[in-house]
């Protein structure tokens, strides 16, 4: 079956730390792949997606590599804000199940000044 | 404009009373979806429908029943309701199973007391 696992949290950071939230999945077939993003009290937003192997998504800093060799997509960013404080999702979804989406269970992220 | 919308955004109500949960997206997507967020962030897929019709109907009370009158609607209505039932619920779209992800909306937070 479809999963996605995602490093437990929470995670702090200072400000302009780097940072690595680990997610693989595991899937029948050829997923693609999301990292969203939830702020406090806020609903999901998508941060980044790729569809296909060796793809890399990008956005606001954020960047994630599909590598299916190791089924992983980690989260990466240089230097992390205060503003970058948030629960992250890893997701997939796969032609064979229907247009579900498979959430990781989230990573809440503090980072302080 | 909103894209994905639901309302209410809060929703406090007694053990045992009967509440709906509405939501609209206004992209044109063809599936909409209910997930179930709880206290330690947890998404949890309820239903699916695509083009009006039921496509997944995870492990779920029968007390939860939606109903999608147009594939631009997919409200959620609880019978009877638990404390248990106490968490938010995201409202979603999306177009396609890869590629573009899907839109959440705000969220709902019931509180059962």
């Amino acid at each position: 079956g479809n999963s996605v696992t995602q490093m437990e949290g929470p995670v702090t950071l200072s400000e302009e730390a780097f940072l690595t939230i680990n997610c693989t999945y595991t899937a029948t077939g050829y997923p693609s792949l999301f990292w969203y993003v939830q702020y406090p009290g806020e609903g999901l937003q998508l941060l980044l997606k790729a569809t296909k192997a060796d793809d890399k998504g990008s956005n606001k800093g954020f960047e994630a590599t599909y590598r299916k060799e190791t089924t992983s997509f980690h989260l990466e960013k240089g230097s992390v804000q205060v503003s970058d404080s948030a629960v992250y999702f890893c997701a997939l979804s796969e032609i064979n199940t229907g247009n579900q989406f498979y959430f990781g269970t989230g990573t809440s992220l503090t980072v302080i000044p | 404009d909103t894209a994905v919308s639901q309302t209410p955004k809060y929703l406090v109500t007694q053990m045992g009373n009967d509440k709906s949960i509405k939501c609209e997206q206004n992209l044109g997507h063809d599936t909409m979806y209910w997930y179930k967020q709880d206290s330690k962030k947890f998404l949890k897929i309820m239903f699916s429908y695509n083009n009006k019709e039921l496509i997944i109907n995870e492990t779920v009370p029968n007390r939860f029943s939606p109903k999608s009158p147009d594939k631009a609607h997919l409200n959620l209505h609880i019978n009877s309701l638990e404390l248990g039932d106490s968490a938010v619920y995201f409202c979603a779209s999306s177009q396609d199973f890869r590629g573009r992800g899907a839109f959440f909306g705000q969220g709902t937070r019931l509180t059962v007391v």
